[in-house]
């Protein structure tokens, strides 16, 4: 089955850093890869997203890459914000099927003023 | 348009006591999950179901059990709850996996066996 591997656990940055969360995954068929922020006390939600034909996508201060060969994807944050702060979730499925995705054990990032 | 809805948000139970953890989405997603989180070990996939009347185990299924009589509920039902299960559990669902825009997770419900 698939395995997902995230670092680092835990990330603390200053305000207006950057942040760059990785993960890598194991099953070459993997084509679909989510990006999950979950803030305390409240469910995951997606945030970005990211399949297998494109190498990169952003929306604002958020991007995710993705390298198909390594077999690793990537979350970055510019310019940090104190409501940042939260714990990031990766995941890797397929499309289609009935494939459940795997997610990464998580990162919270601590973004500090 | 309420999403995924879980019911309750916090409950304790003595050892042994058995309850059900309710999940509702109006989305009519195809896919619903319950996940665990416990610190240090992110999301573990209790059951999954593809469809009303299908489900399968995920990687922690022990002590659990579901089912899926219709789209829109998928229950999880503890059976004789032990401290081991004390955790915060989440319900997700999606149109179908990896296809659309991912899951939509509830809010959770923190439950503690004592």
């Amino acid at each position: 089955g698939e395995n997902v591997e995230q670092h680092p656990s835990t990330l603390s940055v200053q305000e207006g850093d950057s942040a760059v969360i990785k993960c890598t995954y194991s099953d070459s068929a993997s084509n679909y890869f989510p990006w999950y922020k979950q803030e305390l006390g409240k469910g995951p939600q997606l945030i970005i997203d990211i399949r297998s034909n494109v190498g990169e996508k952003k929306d604002q201060r958020i991007a995710v890459t993705l390298n198909k060969t390594a077999k690793h994807f990537s979350l970055h944050i510019t310019e940090t914000q104190p409501e940042d702060s939260a714990v990031y979730f990766c995941a890797a499925s397929r499309r289609g099927g009935s494939y459940i995705p795997t997610f990464g054990r998580g990162t919270s990032l601590i973004v500090h003023p | 348009n309420a999403g995924v809805t879980q019911t309750p948000k916090f409950q304790v139970l003595k050892t042994g006591q058995s309850m059900t953890l309710q999940c509702a989405q109006d989305m009519n997603h195809e896919y619903m999950s319950w996940y665990r989180q416990d610190p240090g070990m992110g999301l573990r996939l209790i059951h999954y179901s593809v469809g009303a009347g299908i489900t399968d185990q995920g990687e922690v299924p022990n002590g659990y059990n579901v089912s899926r009589s219709t789209t829109e509920d998928f229950p999880l039902r503890l059976l004789s709850a032990a401290p081991s299960q004390t955790s915060v559990y989440f319900c997700a669902s999606s149109y179908r996996a990896g296809v659309s825009d991912g899951y939509t997770f509830g809010s959770g419900t923190r439950l503690t066996v004592v």
